[in-house]
């Protein structure tokens, strides 16, 4: 079963629109990534927080996570039409670290 | 470029006819993986190799096997191909310890008719 579940399915914006994503996971967790798929190609990592932060900056992308819901946000700030991509989050399993769960992902579309 | 490489990138295959899909990563990573990908349902682990020789199942490993042939590459097989098992295959490679950040590969689209 899924660890991560996203929201929502689908959005679309305009360029220049900031894009918010939600991930919710359903046990403890020791870190949580969040992965880019471009159409047809292969995911790419973005960006990783760990259980013991809050929130984590990197160029126009602002994560956070609440540990307490079990829930991260990823914030696209100012989007661009090439960020249009499926967003997925990943998250290890406490205790059992050999492995990530991946959500359902997010297809962010941003029109110009 | 350094990286994780799959083949091949389409393949379609007849109901029972086998294939074995192949993965390198020049990264020295230790883990490899094996996902399917399937519309609404996000990226599902098949089968995982930690380090070279051992190999765990994952999520969804029936109808499939793995080799960790050495350090660098990790094959999946497909001995008797059913057409549920049309999907996008990625693999993808990972340091031992974690936070286990993947590198993919760019994904293999199998068809089976």
């Amino acid at each position: 079963s899924q660890q991560g579940e996203e929201d929502p399915q689908a959005l679309s914006i305009q360029e220049g629109e900031n894009a918010t994503m939600n991930c919710s996971y359903k046990t403890s967790i020791n870190n949580l990534q969040w992965y880019r798929q471009n159409s047809g190609r292969g995911l790419v990592h973005l960006i990783l927080i760990r259980s013991n932060e809050r929130e984590k900056h990197s160029g126009r992308l602002r994560v956070t996570l609440d540990t307490s819901k079990k829930s991260s946000s990823l914030l696209i700030t100012a989007s661009r039409a090439a960020d249009t991509a499926s967003y997925f989050c990943a998250t290890d399993v406490q205790y059992n670290t050999d492995k990530l769960i991946f959500g359902t992902g997010t297809r962010l579309q941003v029109f110009p | 470029n350094a990286g994780v490489t799959q083949t091949p990138k389409f393949q379609v295959l007849k109901t029972g006819q086998s294939m074995t899909l192949q993965c390198a990563q020049d990264m020295n990573h230790n883990s490899m993986y094996w996902y399917r990908q399937d519309p609404g349902m996000g990226l599902r682990l098949i089968y995982y190799s930690a380090s070279e020789g051992t190999t765990d199942k994952g999520e969804v490993p029936n109808g499939y096997n793995v080799s960790r042939l050495n350090k660098r590459e990790f094959s999946l097989r497909l001995e008797s191909a059913a057409p549920s098992q049309t999907s996008v295959y990625f693999c993808a490679s990972s340091a031992r310890q974690g936070p286990f950040v993947h590198t993919f590969g760019s994904g293999t689209r199998l068809t089976v008719v």
